[in-house]
């Protein structure tokens, strides 16, 4: 079991806005601030869409944004579009160095 | 444009070693910069974080994978490889091979790093007899 707890699946109408939470259920992962977020569309390799918490790559749309509260971390999804269906993977450092850790992913699927 | 290549057997026996090689391309393996990682994901499951190698050698492993895993690092040849001894079939998996940031201050002088910021495509290997 992950130490990053994601729900399986969200959806959403075009348009809407989804948040995926990221929750931190083991110490390990370090000081939770090193947390950033994959799309990864079947068949794909996985795309940064959030680092530290908060920053996008250049690039990548701005209806992706990211926050955090206390042990859990979210990837909010504005304006959603078709194209946004896909598995959201989030990722923390988890201390000892250099070890990181992943999130189990989210389907996200678009109605 | 960095591009990262990995290659190798497609499948391998069991309790043999799984052997991967990621080809750097547009960019140096030799950067303070830089973590070089490897990746895995079981048909229709999550991501693995497996372990890095930084451009002096040093490594750092999943615990859960350690006893198995090893990494090394060819600067010459901008190439980095992963060899995972006695494989069963619980290790097959997409093996990727990604470049994650270290710990830095960016452009902005904030804290920053440890995120995987260029993938290579994957490469299914397959533990079979």
């Amino acid at each position: 079991q992950s130490a990053l707890t994601q729900p399986a699946s969200v959806s959403g109408s075009p348009g809407q806005s989804i948040t995926i939470s990221c929750t931190r259920t083991s110490s390990d992962v370090g000081g939770y601030n090193y947390v950033s977020w994959y799309q990864q569309h079947p068949g794909k390799a996985p795309k940064v869409m959030i680092y530290d918490v908060t920053k996008r790559p250049s690039g990548v749309s701005n209806r992706f944004s990211g926050s955090k509260s206390g042990d859990t971390a979210s990837l909010t999804i504005s304006g959603l579009q078709a194209e946004d269906e896909a598995d959201y993977y989030c990722c923390s450092y988890a201390g000892g160095g250099t070890s990181m850790v992943f999130g189990g992913g989210t389907k996200l699927t678009v109605l | 444009q960095l591009q990262l290549q990995e290659s190798g057997p497609g499948l391998v026996k069991p309790s043999e070693t799984l052997s991967l090689t990621c080809t750097v391309s547009g960019g140096s393996i030799i950067s303070s910069s830089y973590y070089w990682s490897w990746i895995r994901q079981p048909p229709g499951k999550g991501l693995e974080w497996i372990g890095s190698i930084f451009f002096s050698g040093s490594t750092y492993y999943n615990p859960s994978l350690k006893s198995r895993v090893t990494i090394s690092i060819d600067a010459p040849n901008n190439q980095f490889s992963l060899r995972l001894s006695s494989v069963t079939a619980a290790d097959t998996a997409v093996y990727y091979c990604a470049r994650r940031w270290t710990y830095h201050y960016d452009s902005n002088g904030s804290p920053s790093g440890y995120y995987f910021d260029y993938w290579g495509q994957g490469t299914l290997v397959t533990v079979s007899s």
